[in-house]
């Protein structure tokens, strides 16, 4: 597809259990980001790949979190011991390579992830 | 923290009226860029302005820029129901590709 795709689009599960979200960004594009957004609210940084460097996890709100990029490509987030604050949507982006000199790359969005812990 | 702050958080108007969103954030920024975001979609980019210009257009849209006061603000003229959304802007730390820091979003209703 040209976009970013996101699966599952909508995932209910009971507190306590894991869960797997999964990001495809679009081709080519080095960057990705997790963000959560809460009802109601912006979105928060969750983290961040950029290629083969270390991935930028400063905003993972507690060790249950955690995410991995396979191949610089597909990327997974997953929530371990889910609790009911982690019900939200989780949004993925991607943008282009960064090149010496160029301003932040616009980023493009899939339509998310609906995570609701019963 | 949130960086930026969306004001108004909710406006409503009629077609064919212009709609003015605020954005003030806090710390010094390479650039701000505005979003959008139809219900229960993803975000969609719609402009960026560099720390060094004050006034950028695209279309029916109008992105004006005060590092002096840290706000800016994003014009829509002539707006159309379709232009219903929710608008957020995004401010960049610094040049590299790091994560951008959200408002809470302005909310536009345009009826017809």
């Amino acid at each position: 597809g040209a976009g970013v795709s996101q699966s599952p689009s909508n995932k209910v599960t009971e507190k306590g259990k894991d869960v797997e979200l999964r990001c495809d960004p679009i081709s080519g594009h080095t960057a990705l980001y997790w963000y959560r957004q809460s009802l109601g609210q912006g979105l928060e940084f969750l983290i961040y790949f950029q290629g083969n460097s270390a991935p930028d996890k400063s905003g993972l709100p507690s060790d249950r979190f955690s995410a991995e990029r396979t191949g610089g490509s597909v990327s997974t987030l997953t929530i371990q011991r889910t609790q009911q604050e982690d019900s939200a949507v989780y949004l993925c982006a991607s943008s282009p390579i960064l090149l010496s000199g160029q301003d932040n790359q616009p980023q493009h969005f899939g339509d998310g992830t609906r995570l609701s812990i019963l | 923290s949130q960086q930026g702050e969306e004001d108004p958080q909710a406006l409503s108007i009629q077609e064919g009226e212009n709609a003015t969103m605020n954005c003030s954030y806090k710390t010094s920024i390479n650039n701000l860029q505005w979003y959008r975001q139809n219900s229960g979609r993803g975000l969609v980019h719609l402009i960026l302005i560099r720390s060094n210009e004050r006034e950028k257009h695209s279309g029916r849209l109008r992105v004006t820029l005060d590092t002096s006061k840290k706000s800016s603000s994003l014009l829509i003229t002539a707006s159309r129901a379709a232009d219903t959304a929710s608008y957020f802007c995004a401010t960049a730390l610094n040049q590299a590709g790091t994560a951008l820091i959200f408002g809470k979003g302005t909310t536009l209703s345009v009826s017809s």
